[in-house]
């Protein structure tokens, strides 16, 4: 089946510990996303990739980090300079217009 | 900028009532139009778009209508049932410089009791 992948579901880290969240799509799409999602704020994108080795900012970057090494992949680095990293996270893949969305990482920082 | 605004929710509605959830957009240019929906736990799934004015959106038995001239995105279903319990998100695109970032709603929980 296609899809979009991201592990783990659940994920729990200290304050001050940077934290990877896998996303791995089969979908064969150039285009890939991060969005953050908190209660009552709706989605907002962290960062974009169009194509590999390349991706840009959204609107909240600031304590993120990407790379896009190969097309099914685009793994989220949550650093400790992120002062809020809890959230809901979700990964999704696009072509054209559509977006296709992964089942999203929990990540409780305490 | 590009913004959405959807009505707050919570949303409570009996098995079988008619719903409403109110979306207009602010685009400085010709956006397509989308409803999302997210199930408890889950990912977000397309439930319908419209990609230019008067074009109505269809799936599941929800419905939206684009109108241009209100600037609205109104999604509706006649009759809801209790799988219909999601967070429904209304979001737009705006084409062009080969991206396609969504911009989204914050989002309206909806609960449908039997």
């Amino acid at each position: 089946d296609g899809g979009i992948t991201q592990s783990p579901k659940y994920l729990f880290r200290k304050e001050g510990q940077n934290v990877t969240l896998s996303c791995e799509q089969n979908l064969n799409h150039d285009a890939m996303y991060w969005y953050r999602q908190d209660p009552g704020q709706g989605l907002r994108l962290i960062y974009y990739s169009q194509i590999v080795n390349d991706f840009q900012k959204g609107d909240i970057a600031e304590g993120y980090s990407v790379s896009r090494e190969k097309k099914e992949s685009f793994p989220l680095t949550v650093t400790s300079a992120q002062k809020n990293p809890t959230a809901f996270y979700l990964c999704a893949s696009s072509i054209g217009e559509k977006q296709y969305f992964g089942p999203g990482t929990r990540l409780t920082v305490t | 900028g590009d913004s959405v605004t959807q009505m707050e929710g919570p949303v409570t509605l009996s098995e079988e009532a008619f719903l409403t959830i109110n979306c207009t957009y602010t685009a400085t240019g010709y956006p397509s139009l989308f409803w999302y929906v997210q199930y408890p736990g889950e990912g977000l799934q397309l439930l319908l778009k419209a990609t230019k004015a008067d074009d109505k959106g269809s799936n599941k038995g929800f419905e939206a209508t684009y109108r241009k001239e209100t600037t609205s995105f109104h999604l509706e279903k006649g009759s809801v049932q209790v799988s219909d319990s999601a967070v429904y998100f209304c979001a737009l695109i705006l084409p062009g410089a080969g991206s396609y970032q969504l911009t989204f709603g914050k989002g309206t929980k909806l609960s449908v009791i039997p």
